[in-house]
Protein backbone atom coordinates (compact mmCIF):
# COMPACT_ATOMS: atom_id res chain seq x y z
CA UNK A 1 0.00 0.00 0.00
CA UNK A 2 1.66 3.47 -0.88
CA UNK A 3 2.00 5.86 2.00
CA UNK A 4 3.09 9.45 1.17
CA UNK A 5 5.15 11.37 3.90
CA UNK A 6 5.48 15.53 4.07
CA UNK A 7 8.04 16.69 5.83
CA UNK A 8 7.92 19.48 7.60
CA UNK A 9 4.64 19.40 9.07
CA UNK A 10 4.74 23.21 9.62
CA UNK A 11 7.17 25.93 7.97
CA UNK A 12 7.59 29.56 9.44
CA UNK A 13 10.08 31.82 7.15
CA UNK A 14 10.49 35.17 6.46
CA UNK A 15 9.36 36.59 3.66
CA UNK A 16 11.75 36.21 0.51
CA UNK A 17 13.27 33.22 1.69
CA UNK A 18 13.69 30.69 -0.41
CA UNK A 19 12.28 27.19 0.54
CA UNK A 20 11.94 23.58 0.67
CA UNK A 21 9.18 21.06 0.93
CA UNK A 22 9.67 17.64 0.91
CA UNK A 23 7.41 14.54 -0.07
CA UNK A 24 8.14 11.12 0.73
CA UNK A 25 6.45 7.77 -0.67
CA UNK A 26 7.10 4.12 0.01
CA UNK A 27 6.06 2.63 -3.15
CA UNK A 28 8.26 3.45 -6.72
CA UNK A 29 6.19 2.50 -9.21
CA UNK A 30 3.84 5.13 -9.47
CA UNK A 31 2.45 7.19 -12.81
CA UNK A 32 2.79 10.68 -11.51
CA UNK A 33 2.86 13.24 -8.76
CA UNK A 34 0.83 16.30 -8.41
CA UNK A 35 1.37 19.58 -5.52
CA UNK A 36 -1.38 20.85 -4.97
CA UNK A 37 -2.05 24.74 -2.75
CA UNK A 38 -5.16 24.74 -0.38
CA UNK A 39 -5.95 27.66 1.58
CA UNK A 40 -8.15 27.35 4.37
CA UNK A 41 -11.43 27.07 3.81
CA UNK A 42 -10.87 26.32 0.44
CA UNK A 43 -10.39 23.14 -2.43
CA UNK A 44 -7.45 22.38 -3.70
CA UNK A 45 -5.22 24.05 -6.49
CA UNK A 46 -2.79 22.01 -8.37
CA UNK A 47 0.47 23.80 -8.87
CA UNK A 48 2.56 21.21 -10.57
CA UNK A 49 2.13 17.52 -12.03
CA UNK A 50 5.13 15.43 -12.26
CA UNK A 51 5.27 12.50 -14.76
CA UNK A 52 7.00 9.60 -13.46
CA UNK A 53 9.39 9.75 -16.32
CA UNK A 54 10.26 13.28 -16.03
CA UNK A 55 12.57 14.67 -13.24
CA UNK A 56 11.32 18.17 -13.08
CA UNK A 57 8.41 20.98 -13.56
CA UNK A 58 8.64 24.69 -13.53
CA UNK A 59 6.01 26.88 -13.04
CA UNK A 60 6.91 30.82 -12.09
CA UNK A 61 8.51 30.47 -8.53
CA UNK A 62 7.88 27.11 -8.13
CA UNK A 63 9.97 23.92 -8.70
CA UNK A 64 8.79 20.43 -8.21
CA UNK A 65 11.78 17.45 -8.55
CA UNK A 66 11.01 13.97 -8.38
CA UNK A 67 13.34 11.22 -7.57
CA UNK A 68 11.30 8.37 -8.32
CA UNK A 69 13.92 5.68 -7.54
CA UNK A 70 14.43 6.81 -3.69
CA UNK A 71 10.97 7.82 -3.77
CA UNK A 72 11.41 11.65 -3.10
CA UNK A 73 9.88 14.60 -4.48
CA UNK A 74 10.45 18.40 -3.60
CA UNK A 75 8.74 21.93 -4.40
CA UNK A 76 10.97 24.51 -4.54
CA UNK A 77 9.86 27.86 -3.98
CA UNK A 78 11.46 30.90 -4.86
CA UNK A 79 11.99 34.47 -3.36
CA UNK A 80 8.28 33.95 -0.66
CA UNK A 81 6.35 36.22 -0.41
CA UNK A 82 3.60 36.86 2.12
CA UNK A 83 0.99 35.48 -0.68
CA UNK A 84 2.04 31.57 -0.79
CA UNK A 85 0.93 31.11 2.93
CA UNK A 86 -1.41 28.11 2.80
CA UNK A 87 -0.98 24.36 3.34
CA UNK A 88 0.86 22.22 0.26
CA UNK A 89 -0.29 18.69 -0.51
CA UNK A 90 2.19 16.21 -2.05
CA UNK A 91 -0.36 13.43 -3.85
CA UNK A 92 0.87 10.19 -5.83
CA UNK A 93 -0.95 8.72 -8.32
CA UNK A 94 -0.05 4.53 -8.68
CA UNK A 95 -2.01 3.42 -11.37
CA UNK A 96 -2.96 5.58 -14.47
CA UNK A 97 -5.93 7.12 -13.46
CA UNK A 98 -6.90 6.29 -10.78
CA UNK A 99 -6.60 7.54 -7.04
CA UNK A 100 -4.10 9.95 -5.48
CA UNK A 101 -2.73 9.53 -2.19
CA UNK A 102 -2.11 12.17 -0.32
CA UNK A 103 0.56 13.08 2.06
CA UNK A 104 -0.22 14.89 5.47
CA UNK A 105 0.69 18.96 4.14
CA UNK A 106 2.95 21.12 4.83
CA UNK A 107 1.46 24.22 6.26
CA UNK A 108 3.44 27.20 5.08
CA UNK A 109 3.76 30.95 6.69
CA UNK A 110 5.64 33.47 5.17
CA UNK A 111 5.80 36.48 7.11
CA UNK A 112 5.78 40.29 5.87
CA UNK B 1 -15.76 26.58 -18.91
CA UNK B 2 -16.38 26.56 -15.37
CA UNK B 3 -14.58 24.36 -13.19
CA UNK B 4 -15.50 21.42 -10.51
CA UNK B 5 -18.46 22.86 -8.46
CA UNK B 6 -19.99 21.91 -5.44
CA UNK B 7 -23.12 21.76 -3.40
CA UNK B 8 -23.98 22.67 -0.82
CA UNK B 9 -20.54 24.54 0.56
CA UNK B 10 -21.74 23.60 3.96
CA UNK B 11 -24.38 20.97 5.80
CA UNK B 12 -25.44 21.19 9.76
CA UNK B 13 -27.05 18.17 10.19
CA UNK B 14 -28.24 16.06 13.33
CA UNK B 15 -26.63 12.74 13.82
CA UNK B 16 -28.94 10.27 12.75
CA UNK B 17 -30.06 11.45 9.21
CA UNK B 18 -29.04 11.38 5.76
CA UNK B 19 -27.29 13.77 3.31
CA UNK B 20 -26.62 14.07 -0.02
CA UNK B 21 -23.95 15.81 -1.46
CA UNK B 22 -23.40 17.02 -5.06
CA UNK B 23 -20.34 17.33 -7.48
CA UNK B 24 -20.67 18.72 -10.98
CA UNK B 25 -17.57 17.73 -13.14
CA UNK B 26 -15.91 19.87 -15.42
CA UNK B 27 -17.93 19.29 -19.16
CA UNK B 28 -16.77 16.38 -20.93
CA UNK B 29 -14.44 14.70 -17.92
CA UNK B 30 -15.19 11.05 -17.78
CA UNK B 31 -13.66 10.40 -14.56
CA UNK B 32 -14.73 11.57 -11.48
CA UNK B 33 -13.72 11.15 -7.64
CA UNK B 34 -14.80 11.88 -3.81
CA UNK B 35 -12.57 12.01 -1.62
CA UNK B 36 -12.83 13.32 2.57
CA UNK B 37 -10.64 15.53 4.40
CA UNK B 38 -11.21 14.84 7.96
CA UNK B 39 -8.68 16.63 10.92
CA UNK B 40 -7.22 13.06 12.27
CA UNK B 41 -6.78 11.10 9.00
CA UNK B 42 -5.61 14.18 6.64
CA UNK B 43 -7.13 13.28 2.56
CA UNK B 44 -8.79 9.91 1.98
CA UNK B 45 -10.12 8.40 -1.19
CA UNK B 46 -13.47 7.35 -1.24
CA UNK B 47 -14.96 6.65 -4.90
CA UNK B 48 -14.17 6.42 -8.34
CA UNK B 49 -16.25 6.55 -11.60
CA UNK B 50 -15.02 6.10 -14.73
CA UNK B 51 -17.29 6.39 -17.91
CA UNK B 52 -19.27 3.12 -18.12
CA UNK B 53 -16.93 0.99 -15.66
CA UNK B 54 -18.54 0.02 -12.16
CA UNK B 55 -17.65 2.26 -9.84
CA UNK B 56 -14.34 1.66 -7.62
CA UNK B 57 -15.41 1.78 -4.06
CA UNK B 58 -12.71 0.30 -2.32
CA UNK B 59 -12.23 3.73 -0.37
CA UNK B 60 -16.17 4.05 1.15
CA UNK B 61 -15.40 3.35 4.95
CA UNK B 62 -18.56 1.68 5.37
CA UNK B 63 -21.96 0.68 3.79
CA UNK B 64 -23.62 3.82 5.14
CA UNK B 65 -22.24 5.68 2.19
CA UNK B 66 -22.84 5.17 -1.14
CA UNK B 67 -22.47 7.55 -4.22
CA UNK B 68 -24.10 7.49 -7.87
CA UNK B 69 -23.24 9.44 -11.36
CA UNK B 70 -26.04 9.66 -13.32
CA UNK B 71 -25.70 10.20 -17.06
CA UNK B 72 -21.67 10.23 -16.59
CA UNK B 73 -22.04 13.51 -15.42
CA UNK B 74 -23.12 14.89 -12.08
CA UNK B 75 -22.47 12.49 -8.70
CA UNK B 76 -24.06 12.41 -5.61
CA UNK B 77 -22.80 10.85 -2.09
CA UNK B 78 -25.15 9.67 0.26
CA UNK B 79 -24.17 9.18 3.75
CA UNK B 80 -27.39 7.65 5.73
CA UNK B 81 -27.63 7.61 9.74
CA UNK B 82 -24.74 10.13 9.82
CA UNK B 83 -22.56 9.76 12.81
CA UNK B 84 -20.36 12.44 14.38
CA UNK B 85 -17.17 10.86 12.77
CA UNK B 86 -18.62 11.84 9.31
CA UNK B 87 -17.71 15.67 10.12
CA UNK B 88 -15.40 16.39 7.78
CA UNK B 89 -14.65 18.21 4.23
CA UNK B 90 -15.53 16.02 1.19
CA UNK B 91 -13.97 16.94 -1.93
CA UNK B 92 -14.73 15.93 -5.82
CA UNK B 93 -12.66 15.95 -8.61
CA UNK B 94 -12.46 15.39 -12.27
CA UNK B 95 -10.32 13.81 -14.89
CA UNK B 96 -10.04 14.32 -18.55
CA UNK B 97 -9.28 12.03 -21.37
CA UNK B 98 -5.83 13.58 -21.40
CA UNK B 99 -2.56 11.59 -20.93
CA UNK B 100 -1.35 12.73 -17.92
CA UNK B 101 -4.26 12.25 -15.87
CA UNK B 102 -4.59 15.52 -13.99
CA UNK B 103 -7.17 15.50 -11.22
CA UNK B 104 -9.21 19.06 -10.92
CA UNK B 105 -10.31 19.59 -7.58
CA UNK B 106 -13.66 21.42 -6.49
CA UNK B 107 -14.07 23.18 -3.39
CA UNK B 108 -15.54 21.09 -1.60
CA UNK B 109 -18.49 20.41 0.73
CA UNK B 110 -18.20 20.93 4.36
CA UNK B 111 -20.08 18.56 6.41
CA UNK B 112 -20.88 18.98 10.04
CA UNK B 113 -22.97 15.99 11.75
CA UNK B 114 -24.33 17.49 15.63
Amino acid sequence: KQEVTQIPAALSVPEGENLVLNCSFTDSAIYNLQWFRQDPGKGLTSLLLIQSSQREQTSGRLNASLDKSSGRSTLYIAASQPGDSATYLCAVNSNAGNMLTFGGGTRLMVKP
Amino acid sequence: GAGVSQSPSNKVTEKGKDVELRCDPISGHTALYWYRQSLGQGLEFLIYFQGNSAPDKSGLPSDRFSAERTGGSVSTLTIQRTQQEDSAVYLCASRGTGGNYEQYFGPGTRLTVT
